[in-house]
């Protein structure tokens, strides 16, 4: 049980637009810590995607972004394509016995 | 290019220990702060420790405290995980990750050292 939590799942159509919900607490996001995304295809190492919220790394399409409110964040896909189909994962700090570092549950993109 | 090369995959019998290795090329280990995350078969992604530069000590997952310890080389750039007295449920993909930029996400990752626990 993560205390970041995210849709198991979530589905749109080619060319369509999602988001990914990553809502945490007061120990958490609501604490001010940053929120990093990152995606994971079948059988790979999970991949940098947002970093500080709202940041891309080089490299990463402009059809991704994150942004971030209260204790809350998101990350939004536009312009879904099926190469999109993967694991996304949220992370940020806990300063809690959870902590420091954690994860969210993960949220499975379908590209339909 | 930074890579962080793991060893190959491990199976361990109950009551065992386990030491992943994860070398860096590219950068000197020095210039990373490695930390280690593990993933069951089909589950999520588990943040078990990883040294902070704040403070210049590793710090560890309160679950894991007590059964892991990361250590590093220096002379082979090299990162370490061992964990002992393992079970069924540490049956996992064990990855080395380190931020590498300004910030302090995780933007490199090894390819992951799968780890089965089984009698």
């Amino acid at each position: 049980q993560s205390v970041l939590t995210q849709p198991p799942s979530v589905s749109g159509a080619p060319g369509q637009r999602v988001t990914i919900s990553c809502t945490g607490s007061s120990s958490n996001i609501g604490a001010g810590y940053d929120v990093h995304w990152y995606q994971q295809l079948p059988g790979t190492a999970p991949k940098l995607l947002i970093y500080g919220n709202s940041n891309r790394p080089s490299g990463v399409p402009d059809r991704f972004s994150g942004s971030k409110s209260g204790t809350s964040a998101s990350l939004a896909i536009t312009g879904l394509q099926a190469e999109d189909e993967a694991d996304y994962y949220c992370q940020s700090y806990d300063s809690s016995l959870s902590g420091p570092r954690v994860f969210g549950g993960g949220t499975k993109l379908t590209v339909l | 290019q930074v890579q962080l090369v793991q060893s190959g995959a491990e199976v361990k019998k109950p009551g065992a220990s386990v030491k992943v290795s994860c070398k860096v090329s590219g950068y000197t280990l020095t210039e990373l702060s490695m930390h280690w995350v593990r993933q069951a078969p089909g589950k999520g992604l588990e943040w078990m420790g990883g040294f902070d530069p704040e403070d210049g000590e590793t710090i560890y997952a309160q679950k894991f405290q007590g059964r892991v310890t990361m250590t590093e080389d220096t002379s082979t750039d090299t990162a370490y995980m061992e964990l002992s007295s393992l079970r069924s449920e540490d049956t996992a993909v064990y990855y080395c990750a380190s931020p590498r930029g300004d910030h302090d996400a995780f933007d490199i990752w090894g390819q992951g050292t799968m780890v089965t626990v089984s009698s």
